[in-house]
């Protein structure tokens, strides 16, 4: 079965600063790979995925991932955040033989100050 | 269009009662999903449905009951509700396919029980 580590639970950034939130996963099998967003009060919505090809997978709102298969590493980054960037974030991986079943990791609380 | 709707989006109920939460999805996908958030647990999968009338366990199933009569809905029950299942809860949804295809999350409900 698959799992999903997110190395970070809080990170603090200050505004136009960049960011990076680790995930590790662990899988005897192909995967895929996603990152999720939760605004606050809100249900999650995706900002990228990884399924194959280019290891480096651009998303929505200026966020990007690149997956590394020898480290088992899916790191979102963003150059330069924003006040609205603040919201949780969820790494998540799914099996090829199985993708409908979506196994999450803790999260990363990302707080954006000015 | 709403797409994927909960209800109800709060809910306070006392240990040992019947509750039940109601999921509506308007794109006739045919995968549901039910998920609870914790703090410190990321997401995990309570129940799913590959189409009416298929459902299986996910990996926290104890204590909750799925049906799927119609296509469209997915309620979820807590036959006894304990404290424990204070929690939020995700309905979610994903169109069958060949390839990994997005699974849609509604807003939603926060239970709490006293």
């Amino acid at each position: 079965a698959q799992s999903v580590t997110q190395l970070d639970s809080q990170v603090p950034v200050f505004e136009e600063a960049p960011v990076e939130l680790r995930c590790n996963y662990s899988s005897s099998v192909s995967v895929y790979l996603f990152w999720y967003v939760q605004y606050p009060n809100q249900g999650l919505q995706l900002l990228l995925k990884y399924l194959s090809g280019s290891t480096l997978v651009k998303g929505i709102n200026g966020f990007e991932a690149e997956f590394n298969k020898s480290q088992t590493s899916f790191h979102l980054r963003k150059p330069s955040v924003h006040i609205s960037d603040t919201a949780e974030y969820f790494c998540a991986v799914s099996e090829k033989r199985n993708d409908y079943k979506l196994s999450f990791g803790a999260g990363t609380t990302v707080t954006v100050r000015a | 269009d709403a797409g994927i709707t909960q209800s109800p989006r709060y809910k306070i109920t006392e240990t040992g009662r019947q509750v039940t939460l109601m999921c509506h999805q308007t794109w006739s996908h045919s995968y549901m999903f039910w998920y609870r958030q914790d703090l410190g647990h990321g997401l995990r999968l309570i129940y799913y449905s590959a189409a009416a009338d298929i459902t299986d366990k996910g990996e926290v199933p104890d204590g909750y009951v799925v049906s799927r009569s119609k296509t469209e809905n997915f309620p979820l029950t807590l036959e006894s509700a304990t404290r424990s299942q204070t929690s939020v809860y995700f309905c979610a949804s994903r169109r069958a396919g060949s390839t990994y295809n997005e699974q849609f999350f509604g807003p939603g409900t926060r239970l709490t029980v006293l």
